[in-house]
């Protein structure tokens, strides 16, 4: 089945700076990757998404690309402000048979933006 | 935040029993899912339906069942079977498989 590393685990930054979270899969079927942000003791909420007819995406201070031949995929968060301290989670899904819209998720990233 | 709930928030359970979670969802979603989240773990797949009167094992289903009668409907029973069942579950649905997932805000099971 689908396999997805995420890293790092942890990420600390200042205010301001940019925060660069990477994962990789196994499953080259795979072609839905999103990413959800988790807030303390809250649901996982999406905060960005892409498939694999595109190689980036972006949405305000949020991008996330994709390399589709390397199996990996990024998200980028700039201008980083403490209201993005939280947990955040990739996860991949490929179409067909039964795991048809099973999402596999990765480990999980909790950055700290600090003021 | 509204449009699927689950109940209760916490729930507190004696080892040997079974316990029902609820996941219920006004939002007119065909699927369906049940997630475990473990400290400094990603979510893993418990259960998944696409469909009325139908559900996939996911990945750790041992010690799980799931019924699917309705369309807003979707409950979890934690069996005896499972034996490390205190952990965060959450509940989701999308309109449609391989969509955005949309979660509940979560049950807290504690094992006694």
């Amino acid at each position: 089945g689908e396999n997805v590393e995420q890293h790092p685990s942890t990420l600390s930054v200042q205010e301001g700076d940019s925060a660069v979270i990477k994962c990789t899969y196994s499953d080259s079927a795979s072609n839905y990757f999103p990413w959800y942000k988790q807030e303390l003791g809250k649901r996982p909420q999406l905060i960005i998404d892409i498939r694999s007819n595109v190689g980036e995406k972006k949405d305000q201070r949020i991008a996330v690309t994709l390399n589709k031949t390397a199996k990996h995929f990024s998200l980028h968060i700039t201008e980083t402000q403490p209201e993005d301290s939280a947990v955040y989670f990739c996860a991949a899904s490929k179409p067909g048979g039964t795991s048809y819209g099973k999402l596999t998720f990765g480990q999980g990233t909790i950055l700290t933006v600090h003021p | 935040d509204g449009g699927i709930t689950q109940s209760p928030k916490y729930l507190f359970r004696k080892e040997g029993q079974n316990v029902t979670l609820s996941c219920e969802q006004n939002l007119n979603h065909d699927a369906m899912y049940w997630y475990r989240q473990d400290p400094g773990q990603g979510l893993r797949l418990i259960y998944y339906s696409q469909i009325v009167n139908d559900f996939q094992k996911g990945d750790i289903a041992e010690g799980y069942s799931v019924s699917r009668e309705k369309k807003e409907s979707f409950p979890l029973t934690v069996t005896s079977a499972q034996k490390n069942p205190t952990a965060f579950y959450l509940c989701a649905s999308s309109i449609a498989p391989y969509n955005e997932q949309f979660f509940g805000p979560g049950t807290r099971l504690t094992v006694l």
